[in-house]
């Protein structure tokens, strides 16, 4: 089972600044790597597939880079409907599909 | 819009089963494979399965083999999730999602989640 680890647990910024988010794999994954972002009472909504790719409707502030072992998601200027959870999620070593703990981006 | 829109909140008593429905709508269901995701209170996200709604295949994850069926109807273009043997550690919340890629044979090729059902409350306490 691949284990994802997420660094840091949480994050304090302020609006404007720049995110980055680690995502880090037990084992290579290749780049089938995705993120989410989760605001509470909500579902999980998908940020960023296969590494890099930005899913419909996503804006250009966000952006994914990383392959193997090692990811990042960047928040280049961040807004205020930007604090939230986020998880990445690989689907590379499967069974499982497996998730990170997560990583909290709260306001400063 | 596409849209998964699942059944409401359950309360069941350990050892009991509980079957969650989510219908789909405004896509082609056979095309897109499904996965259930449960979320237990103030955690992460835990992957439970995935089903084929083109020809009902599945896989389930280890941790809930034996325990877990994973079902589709598609002249309602429904998907449906049985877990039983419930224990207090079930308690969660529990997420449909559609694979973002079409015509998938397995969870390998999901690409992630692009749509997501608004999620079931099951809580199990006696």
């Amino acid at each position: 089972e691949s284990v994802l680890t997420q660094s840091p647990a949480t994050l304090s910024l302020s609006p404007g600044e720049r995110a980055t988010l680690s995502c880090r794999a037990s084992q290579s994954v290749n780049t089938y790597l995705a993120w989410y972002q989760q605001k509470p009472g909500q579902a999980p909504r998908l940020l960023i597939y296969a590494a890099s790719n930005r899913a419909a409707g996503i804006p250009a502030r966000f952006s994914g880079s990383g392959s193997g072992t090692d990811f990042t998601l960047t928040i280049s200027s961040l807004e205020p409907e930007d604090f939230a959870l986020y998880y990445c999620q690989q689907r590379s070593n499967w069974p499982p599909i497996t998730f990170g703990q997560g990583t909290r981006l709260e306001i400063k | 819009q596409v849209q998964l829109v699942q059944s409401g909140a359950e309360m069941k008593k350990p050892g009991a089963s509980v079957k969650v429905s989510c219908k789909t709508s405004y896509y082609t269901f056979t095309s897109y494979g499904l996965s259930w995701v449960r979320q237990a209170p103030g955690q992460g996200l835990e992957w439970m399965g995935w089903i084929s709604a083109y020809n009902g295949d599945t896989n389930y994850a280890q941790k809930f083999q034996g325990r877990v069926t994973m079902t589709t109807d598609t002249s309602t273009d429904t998907v449906y999730m049985e877990l039983r043997s419930l224990r207090s550690d079930d308690t969660a919340v529990y997420f449909c999602a559609r694979d973002r890629a079409k015509f998938c044979s397995s969870p390998s090729c999901s690409e992630g989640f692009d749509y997501w059902g608004q999620g079931t409350l099951v809580t199990v306490s006696s």
